[in-house]
């Protein structure tokens, strides 16, 4: 079963405003890993936070982790029509290798 | 190469034959991974393979689907007897696992399968 589950499902927003994407998730993880899919083909890596971090930065992307939680946010400040995608949590166990993706995301940034 | 490698990009298949997809993982990468994925859905875990074994394939739906490394490199994944259900875009990835946890993967742009 998908460990990570993200909300909300969808989200549309105008050009410039910021996007926040949750993902919550069941068990221990090593780390927590938010990818972007355009076109419903291959994912692209985005950001990494490990489970002893609590927030990480990368341009306009923002992730926070909360483990008492089990979840973890992403910001997109400053959206562009670009940005139009799917977004993905994906979470690492604590034996490292297996990695689970939840539904995902799907963000509509209007121009 | 630079990335991963999937082929075909596209395949329909009538129901009842059999498929091959090929993975190309990205050279020193010592860890590959299938998924598959419906429209407009979540991955689905499939298998992963750490060098030539597999120690997880908890995701393989039924015993019609088996996958395979050799050397190291290539995977092939094989559907036997395919299904309409089958129907997907099966994507594999491949990730560096240094200090044993996977650091993020690079994604190929996926097989998509249609059984008609």
């Amino acid at each position: 079963s998908q460990q990570g589950e993200e909300d909300p499902q969808a989200l549309s927003i105008q050009e410039g405003e910021n996007a926040t994407m949750n993902c919550s998730y069941k068990t221990s993880i090593n780390n927590l890993q938010w990818y972007r899919q355009n076109s419903g083909r291959g994912l692209v890596h985005l950001i990494l936070i490990r489970s002893n971090e609590r927030e990480k930065h990368s341009g306009r992307l923002r992730v926070t982790l909360d483990t008492s939680k089990k979840s973890s946010s992403l910001l997109i400040t400053a959206s562009r029509a670009a940005d139009t995608a799917s977004y993905f949590c994906a979470t690492v166990n604590t034996g490292g290798f297996k990695t689970i993706f939840g539904a995902g995301t799907r963000l509509f940034v209007k121009a | 190469g630079a990335g991963v490698s999937q082929s075909p990009s596209n395949k329909v298949t009538e129901k009842g034959k059999d498929v091959e997809l090929r993975c190309d993982p990205i050279s020193g990468h010592t860890a590959l991974y299938w998924y598959r994925q419906s429209l407009g859905q979540g991955l689905e875990f499939l298998i992963y393979f750490q060098g030539n074994s597999a120690p997880d394939k908890s995701g393989l739906p039924s015993d019609r689907f088996s996958a395979e490394r050799t050397g190291g490199s290539v995977s092939t994944l094989t559907i036997q007897r395919t299904q309409q259900e089958d129907s997907a875009v099966y994507l594999c990835a491949s990730s560096w696992t240094g200090q044993g946890t996977n650091y993020g993967y690079t994604f190929g742009s996926g097989t998509r399968l249609t059984v008609v």
